[in-house]
């Protein structure tokens, strides 16, 4: 079975500054990752993708994910926040090789301060 | 292209009634999963289903059924409704299997 591990379920940043936003995964197979952005009283949107291609993944609206096996790590960054990144994000899990159930971390509300 | 659809936004039930959520893919998409989401135990996989046959389930009890029909639209329905079941339910499709998902804005659902 698969899961995912995020610390902090509220993260406050000021803006301008760096966002690190931390994901551990377990799977017994090779893993597909993803971060999701989700805004209030909205569905999930992909900001990025890991399916064993490049480590480092760029997404949508500046930010990255790197790939670490020996980590078990997929952590989420962002140079300099904005305070439209104010929103929950969520990493999440599943089996490479053509399966679409996901398995979510428990999100972290990402607060920006002016 | 239009994106996932889901109907109705919001609906408000009492205990022991039933409820029939209803999504529809995007175009050409064949795949249709189910998530449930609440405060307390986050975002939860209910089923999975490609071209009509379920492919995976959750652990969830037996009142949680779903089905997918010819065109891909997909329906889920939740019997004897308790107030453990008020949460947001969101739908997301893709055009294959292990591709991305595409998430609809959810339904959210209160018992009473």
């Amino acid at each position: 079975a698969q899961s995912v591990t995020q610390l902090g379920s509220h993260v406050s940043v000021s803006e301008g500054a760096l966002v690190l936003l931390r994901c551990n995964y377990s799977s017994s197979v090779p893993p597909y990752l993803f971060w999701y952005v989700q805004y209030p009283n909205q569905g999930l949107q992909l900001l990025l993708k890991y399916t064993s291609a490049a480590t480092l993944v760029k997404g949508i609206n500046g930010f990255e994910a790197e790939f670490k096996k020996s980590e078990t790590s997929f952590h989420l960054t962002k140079p300099s926040a904005h305070m439209s990144d104010a929103a929950e994000y969520f990493c999440a899990v599943s089996e490479s090789g053509g399966n679409n159930r996901l398995a979510f971390g428990k999100g972290n509300q990402v607060v920006v301060i002016p | 292209k239009a994106g996932v659809t889901q109907t109705p936004r919001y609906l408000i039930k009492t205990r022991g009634q039933q409820v029939t959520l209803s999504c529809s893919p995007i175009s050409g998409h064949r795949s249709v999963s189910w998530y449930q989401q609440t405060p307390g135990q986050g975002l939860q996989f209910l089923f999975e289903y490609f071209s009509e046959t379920q492919r995976n389930k959750g652990n969830f009890p037996g009142r949680f059924s779903g089905r997918q029909f010819s065109n891909s639209r997909s329906e889920m329905n939740v019997s004897t409704l308790e107030l453990g079941d008020s949460a947001l339910y969101l739908c997301a499709s893709s055009p294959t299997l292990g591709g991305e998902q595409f998430f609809g804005p959810g339904t959210r659902l209160t018992v009473l």
